[in-house]
C-alpha cells in the first residue's frame, strides 16, 4: 500500500527566510502528488500539483523519483503563508485518463512563519 | 470557484443512534465524491469512493454496514453512521471530483460528530 511521510510535525521560520516542507513517499507504481493547503479555519485546498509543475504563491514541488520525495519549497516565506500543509498522493486507476483518485495523506506539517 | 458544503457542521447523538452526513456539491455536478475521516492531530484517511449512481466502494479496514454511503445525485452524497459508538467520534470531511479526468478534489468543510 502506499504511504506519505511528513517528517516535520511543526516547522517555525522567520519571515524572509527560504521554506522547506518535506514530504516522501512509498508507491511501487507511479503516482500523482499534490500538496494541499489548510489556513486557520479553513477548509484543505490544492495548493500544488506535480504534473503542472507551476509555482503558486511562490511555492514549488519537485517531484524525484530516485529518492522518492517531492519537498515543498518558498525562497521567502511571508507571514500570510502560516497553515497546515498536507502531502498527498494519488494513484489513478489504470485506463482512467490520469485522473485522481481517493488520496493518502501524510500527517501534515503545520508552518508557523514568524515575523 | 467550486464549492462544497456539509451538513450539520457539528453533531451530538447518543450511542447506538444513527446519524445523516450530507456533502453537497453547490455549483458543479460531481461525479465522484469522497469520505475522509480525521482524529484530532491526525492526517485524513480516506474511508470510501462515492459513485454517483452505484454502489461505494470502501477503504481496506471500513466497515460498510457501519458506514453506509448513497450517491443518488451528481450533487450529493450521504454518509449514514449506524449504530453509532463513542469510537465513532471524529471529523468527517468529504471531497467532490468534477469529472473522471479531473485531477483536483474541492473539499467541504467537515462535519464534527461526537458520540456519547
Amino acid at each position: 500500500a502506499q504511504r506519505v511521510t511528513q517528517p516535520e510535525k511543526l516547522l517555525s521560520v522567520f519571515k524572509g527566510a527560504p521554506v522547506e516542507l518535506k514530504c516522501n513517499y512509498s508507491y511501487s507504481g507511479s503516482p500523482e502528488l499534490f500538496w494541499y493547503v489548510q489556513y486557520s479555519r479553513q477548509r484543505l485546498q490544492l495548493l500544488l500539483r506535480h504534473i503542472s509543475r507551476e509555482s503558486i504563491k511562490g511555492f514549488t514541488a519537485d517531484l524525484n523519483k530516485g529518492e522518492t520525495s517531492f519537498h515543498l519549497k518558498k525562497p521567502f516565506a511571508q507571514e500570510e503563508d502560516s497553515a497546515m500543509y498536507y502531502c498527498a498522493l494519488s494513484v489513478a486507476p489504470f485506463g482512467s485518463g490520469g485522473g485522481a483518485d481517493g488520496l493518502t495523506f501524510g500527517k501534515g506539517t503545520h508552518l508557523i512563519i514568524q515575523p | 470557484g467550486a464549492v462544497v458544503s456539509q451538513h450539520p457542521s457539528w453533531v451530538i447523538c447518543k450511542s447506538g443512534t444513527s446519524v445523516k452526513i450530507e456533502c453537497r456539491s453547490l455549483d458543479f455536478q460531481a461525479t465522484t465524491m469522497f469520505w475522509y475521516r480525521q482524529f484530532p492531530k491526525q492526517s485524513l484517511m480516506l474511508m470510501a469512493t462515492s459513485n454517483e449512481g452505484s454502489k461505494a466502494t470502501y477503504e481496506q479496514g471500513v466497515e460498510k454496514d457501519k458506514f453506509l454511503i448513497n450517491h443518488a445525485s451528481l450533487t450529493l452524497s450521504t454518509l449514514t453512521v449506524t449504530s453509532a459508538h463513542p469510537e465513532d467520534s471524529s471529523f468527517y470531511i468529504c471531497s467532490a471530483r468534477v469529472g473522471k479526468g479531473s485531477y483536483e478534489q474541492y473539499f467541504g468543510p467537515g462535519t464534527r460528530l461526537t458520540v456519547t
